[in-house]
């Protein structure tokens, strides 16, 4: 039973740039949220996505945006990179409603040069 | 506005000994809570959680503490083992059932001696 799975592990871009990055959620799990985690600080939510719409969002400018397709994986994209983006980006996901937790990717680990 | 705080940034512990992890949070709106453990190059695992109805979840070697009146939970590992040896985040969420967004803590870092 696979897990979530994020590719690529590492990137590096240069400032200004564009980059997607990619999500697939565990097995049976329907939606999907991005957070962002900085050297030393813990992750911060960026979005969630259940039913291919964005359904809630963190504090992070609309260079920051996102898709869900219908086969639940997700994509994260971010324009106009700034040295600031440089982070690991992790993707969770869980089924919606009730109480449960979510699951982590490894997460891929944004340089910005 | 840090709504979920760990004081305390690393924390040393001999084998075989409890090793005890706090959290606060400061908002009351907060009504489910985890804890989480990574280790380096590898994303953050479930360890346990627990719900504002309850003050205490058990699971193995695992025991989670929440203290509403304080705003403050804890975590206990009894007994620690040098596996156990990773970076533990708490979070937090509040709102309605599936648009649970999580507010992390910025970590503790546990080191178990052998």
């Amino acid at each position: 039973d696979a897990g979530v799975t994020q590719s690529p592990t590492h990137l590096i871009k240069t400032r200004g740039q564009q980059v997607t990055l990619r999500c697939s959620p565990k097995s049976g799990h329907d939606t999907v949220s991005w957070y962002q985690q900085a050297l030393g600080q813990g992750p911060q939510f960026i979005f969630q996505y259940y039913e291919e719409e964005e359904r809630q969002r963190g504090n992070f400018p609309d260079r920051f945006s996102g898709h869900q397709f219908p086969n639940y994986s997700s994509e994260l994209n971010v324009n106009a990179l700034l040295l600031g983006d440089s982070a690991l980006y992790l993707c969770a996901s869980r089924s919606w409603g009730g109480l449960q937790p979510q699951h982590f990717g490894d997460g891929t680990r944004l340089s910005i040069l | 506005d840090q709504q979920v705080k760990q004081n305390s940034p690393s924390l040393s512990v001999q084998e075989g000994r409890i090793s005890i992890l706090n959290c606060d949070y400061t908002n009351s709106m907060f009504d489910y809570f985890l804890w989480y453990k990574k280790y380096p190059a590898e994303g953050p695992t479930f360890l346990i959680s627990i719900s504002s109805i309850k003050d205490k979840n058990e699971d193995g070697r695992f025991t989670v503490f929440l203290n509403k009146s304080a705003k403050h939970l804890s975590l206990h590992i009894v007994p620690s083992q040098p596996g156990d040896s990773a970076v533990y985040f708490c979070a937090a969420s509040a709102g309605t059932s599936g648009t649970y967004k999580y507010i992390f803590g910025t970590g503790t870092r546990l080191k178990v001696l052998a």
